[in-house]
């Protein structure tokens, strides 16, 4: 059974730039969540997607966005990046809602904003 | 106050002997509550699940649960190297599953 991929894994952005992060879950699985980590805050929760349903956000500008499509597939988009986006960005999947606590997560998606 | 805290360490301990690693929640609603490992350069693991007070044993691990108190922990018995990680704990708060910063463990041989 494949595991959670995520796109692409490392990635360079200047300042002002925009991304796209993919993740696509473990087959079956209906929730994606996404998760920011850096030394400094540790892994701090974006927002998960149920059957293409935001179903919660945690304290981000709305410069992060994301969406889920109808294979379970989903994006986050970070708009006009700032240095402090820089972090690893860590999508986990789950069979149900993410706070049943089980999550696969994929190997994350580096981002550096120069 | 954060959510979810966890002391960041570093936590040395010798090989062999039992690791105590500590969790405090906010939410005095939760029910549920994990415990995560997290190796160097690689993506979180689940390793134990909790719901209700007490004690619940897998292996070489246990977790605790003092809902009153609001704290969580997670012991490691007979530690090896292997066990050198970061652990990560996290409550379902509101809904979402809310994680502290982590405990790095070292367990030296």
């Amino acid at each position: 059974k494949a595991g959670v991929t995520q796109t692409p894994r490392y990635l360079i952005k200047t300042r002002g730039q925009q991304v796209t992060l993919s993740c696509s879950p473990i087959s079956g699985h209906r929730s994606v969540s996404w998760y920011q980590q850096t030394p400094g805050q540790g892994l701090q929760f974006l927002f998960e997607y149920f059957s293409e349903t935001q179903r919660n956000k945690g304290n981000f500008p709305g410069r992060f966005s994301g969406r889920q499509f109808s294979n379970s597939r989903s994006e986050m988009n970070v708009s006009t990046l700032e240095l402090g986006d820089s972090a690893l960005y860590l999508c986990a999947s789950s069979l149900g809602y993410s706070s049943s606590g089980e999550l696969f997560f994929g190997e994350g998606s580096r981002l550096t904003v120069l | 106050q954060k959510e979810v805290e966890q002391n960041s360490g570093p936590l040395s301990v010798p090989e062999g002997a039992i690791a105590s690693l500590n969790c405090t929640y906010s939410d005095r609603v939760s029910q549920s509550f994990f415990w995560y490992r997290q190796y160097s350069g690689k993506s979180p693991e689940l390793i134990m699940s909790i719901y209700s007070n007490g004690d619940k044993e897998d292996g070489r691990f246990t977790a605790q649960l003092n809902k009153a108190s609001q704290y969580v922990s997670l012991l490691i018995r007979d530690s090896q190297p292997s066990d050198s990680a970061t652990y990560l704990c996290a409550v379902n708060q509101g809904g979402k599953l809310i994680f502290g910063q982590g405990t790095e463990l070292s367990v030296k041989p």
